[in-house]
């Protein structure tokens, strides 16, 4: 079975701009959760999307959104990006289908984001 | 709030020795999952275990141990007779029953010299 993957894998905006990035499950998963990773605030969960619907959030501003797609591909998208938004994004995918959570997340290979 | 820690910011070994990374949770749920991954520096998380709050049984995986322990809310994680390819930042995590989210400790840079 293939693992998540995420695209882009590299990407470099300046501030003010806006960017997308997308994060494909394992297949039969249809959980999918994003994460934000800095050398200063650690591994930060963003949010948690299951049959298109977000189902969890994290505590981040309104300029960090989300979607999934009916084949439960993730969208993430960051609006009016500012100089701290510069980091690893990691994407997650589960099976969603433990309501009670505690779930294993298997990981894609993360999204860099550089915003200059 | 549900909180991690991890102590080791670094831990630095030769090869061939036994290396242990500590991990202490808080949590005031009765049901909670707790987990190890490890990210090379490649940046992927890689999942090595997952353990529920009711099995306090230690877990040994090759040269992985664990070792459970709810009387002092600790997760720990042994890796015998360490090798280079060990080399890695090793994350515990904690996940409640309200949802899929984890809460990461700060992690624990490993590096094991030849």
């Amino acid at each position: 079975k293939a693992g998540v993957t995420q695209t882009p894998r590299y990407l470099i905006k300046t501030r003010g701009q806006q960017v997308t990035l997308s994060c494909s499950p394992i297949s039969g998963h249809r959980s999918v959760s994003w994460y934000q990773q800095t050398p200063g605030q650690g591994l930060q969960f963003l949010f948690e999307y299951f049959s298109e619907t977000q189902r969890n959030k994290g505590n981040f501003p309104g300029r960090f959104s989300g979607r999934q797609f009916s084949n439960s591909r993730s969208e993430m998208n960051v609006s009016t990006l500012e100089l701290g938004d510069s980091a690893l994004y990691l994407c997650a995918s589960s099976l969603g289908t433990q309501l009670g959570g505690g779930e294993t997340q298997y990981f894609g290979p993360g999204t860099r984001l550089l915003v200059l | 709030a549900q909180k991690v820690t991890q102590a080791q910011t670094e831990i630095s070994v030769v090869e061939k020795e036994d290396v242990t990374l500590d991990c202490v949770y808080e949590t005031r749920d009765t049901t909670y999952y707790l987990f190890w991954y490890k990210q090379p520096p490649s940046g992927e998380l890689v999942f090595l275990i997952r353990r529920n709050s009711f099995d306090e049984q230690n877990e040994i995986s090759g040269r992985y141990s664990w070792n459970f322990q709810k009387s002092t809310s600790s997760f720990n994680f042994t890796i015998t007779a360490s090798q280079v390819v060990d080399s890695a930042v090793y994350f515990c995590a904690l996940s409640e029953t309200s949802g899929s989210r984890l809460t990461f400790g700060e992690g624990t840079q490993l590096t094991v010299n030849p």
